[in-house]
């Protein structure tokens, strides 16, 4: 099984619906992260969590929220769906050291029509 | 200006050549320095950490240069599964201990 894993892998829904994506991981780490992706833009840093306890908004958070429900778990939800959250969206991990780096989720391809 | 900067390329190498590339950062306050390689559409995935006496894996050699505040990446012996877009990260513990990431370097190994 992947160290970290991101459900659904692919997702088309129409614009205006609630939609969730989900992502857990088993490298025991307390820090988590997700990420868009578009063309051009790079990585672009949504919403951070530290720990269970704590969430924090990254650089672009607007129309997007989280949940941390367990160490293992942290969802992202886009309360009413735009055409222009079409990306790839990529979870991932750390530990407080980052000393390894981040570990990324394979992605979820979201596509709003 | 952004953060961290890469230049997109598409870098054009034939097999076997050498291809180096940079990546420049705005913070001085830089501590950690990273190098991703991501294949088209999947998950970035670490190639290999930076360290301040540069280091090497195999044909791949990192370069830290904090006076003039860039990363550099060294791929000897190009084969073409080097293809890829190779994406530079830095983190700034003052600034909350996260990842930035630049845009990428698209690298093209042809035969």
């Amino acid at each position: 099984d992947a160290d970290v894993t991101q459900t659904p892998r692919n997702r088309i829904t129409k614009t205006g619906k609630r939609i969730m994506l989900e992502c857990s991981q088993t490298k025991g780490h307390d820090r988590m992260y997700w990420y868009r992706q578009d063309p051009g833009l790079g990585l672009r840093l949504i919403y951070y969590s530290f720990d269970v306890k704590d969430i924090n908004k990254g650089e672009i958070s607007d129309g997007y929220s989280v949940s941390r429900q367990a160490q293992a778990k942290f969802s992202l939800s886009l309360e009413s769906a735009i055409p222009n959250q079409t990306a790839l969206y990529f979870c991932a991990t750390s530990d407080p050291g980052q000393t390894y780096g981040y570990t990324f989720g394979s992605g979820t391809r979201l596509t709003v029509v | 200006r952004k953060e961290v900067e890469q230049d997109p390329g598409p870098f054009n190498v034939p097999e076997g050549a050498t291809v180096a590339f940079n990546c420049t950062y705005s913070n001085s306050a830089s501590q950690s320095f990273f190098w991703y390689r991501q294949d088209c559409r999947k998950e970035p995935k670490l190639l290999m950490s930076v360290y301040s006496s540069g280091n090497e894996d195999g044909r791949f050699t990192a370069q830290l240069n904090r006076a003039s505040q860039y990363i550099s990446l060294l791929i000897r012996d190009s084969k073409l599964s080097d293809s890829a877009t190779y994406l530079c990260a830095v983190n700034i513990r003052a600034a909350g201990n996260k990842l930035t990431f630049g845009g990428g370097t698209r690298v093209l190994v042809k035969p």
